[in-house]
């Protein structure tokens, strides 16, 4: 079956670090894979996706690269900021061609809590 | 736009009690679902729909109920609650399309207590 897999937690950063959230994923085909985040007391929001190899998906400096080869998809910021503290689950849709319908059925990660310090 | 709302926020119920948590999206999504949030655990799919009257069984279906009459409103209903249904409740909704480019919207959950 489909599975995803993220670097345990939590992660404690100062302001100004880079960051690197570790994904790997098991699935058939061509999965799509996305990044959401949760920031306290929220629901989950999309922070960015990629839909097929060497896709980079971007969002508020946030990247992640679509790795077929090593079955990842690690998110990587340049310079974290106190208001980044959130917890970061990666998740994947499988391909439609992977059997059954896929319906929008996410998978996700365990989620990563990402604390950043001032 | 409100999005997807969730009523309530918290719920403490006792062993063996039902309830039904609320779900709406104004949207007009057709594809609506329900997870439940555990530590150390991700989300896991318990039900969803992809349209009025349709409704599917996810990875964790075992104590709760869904219906979907309309395409606005998805309940979650727990008929005899368990300590171990104790989790956070997250519902979203997304367009009905083949699920590659999906982008799911989630309300701001529902905090469960069961003693």
């Amino acid at each position: 079956g489909n599975s995803v897999t993220q670097m345990e937690g939590p992660v404690t950063l100062s302001e100004e670090a880079f960051l690197t959230i570790n994904c790997t994923y098991t699935a058939t085909g061509y999965p799509s894979l996305f990044w959401y985040v949760q920031y306290p007391g929220e629901g989950l929001q999309l922070l960015l996706k990629a839909t097929k190899a060497d896709d980079k998906g971007s969002n508020k400096g946030f990247e992640a690269t679509y790795r077929k080869e090593t079955t990842s998809f690690h998110l990587e910021k340049g310079s974290v900021q106190v208001s980044d503290s959130a917890v970061y689950f990666c998740a994947l849709v499988p391909a439609p061609n992977a059997g059954g319908t896929s319906y929008g059925k996410l998978t996700f990660g365990q989620g990563t809590i990402l604390t950043v310090h001032p | 736009n409100a999005g997807v709302t969730q009523t309530p926020k918290f719920q403490v119920l006792k062993t063996g009690q039902s309830m039904t948590l609320q779900c709406a999206q104004d949207m007009n999504h057709e594809y609506m679902s329900w997870y439940r949030q555990d530590p150390g655990m991700g989300l896991r799919l318990i039900h969803y729909s992809v349209g009025a009257g349709i409704t599917d069984q996810g990875e964790v279906p075992n104590g709760y109920n869904v219906s979907r009459s309309t395409t606005e409103d998805f309940p979650l209903r727990l008929l005899s609650a368990a300590p171990s249904q104790t989790s956070v409740y997250f519902c979203a909704s997304s367009r009905h399309t083949s699920g590659r480019n999906n982008e799911q919207f989630f309300g701001p959950g529902t905090r469960l207590t069961v003693l």
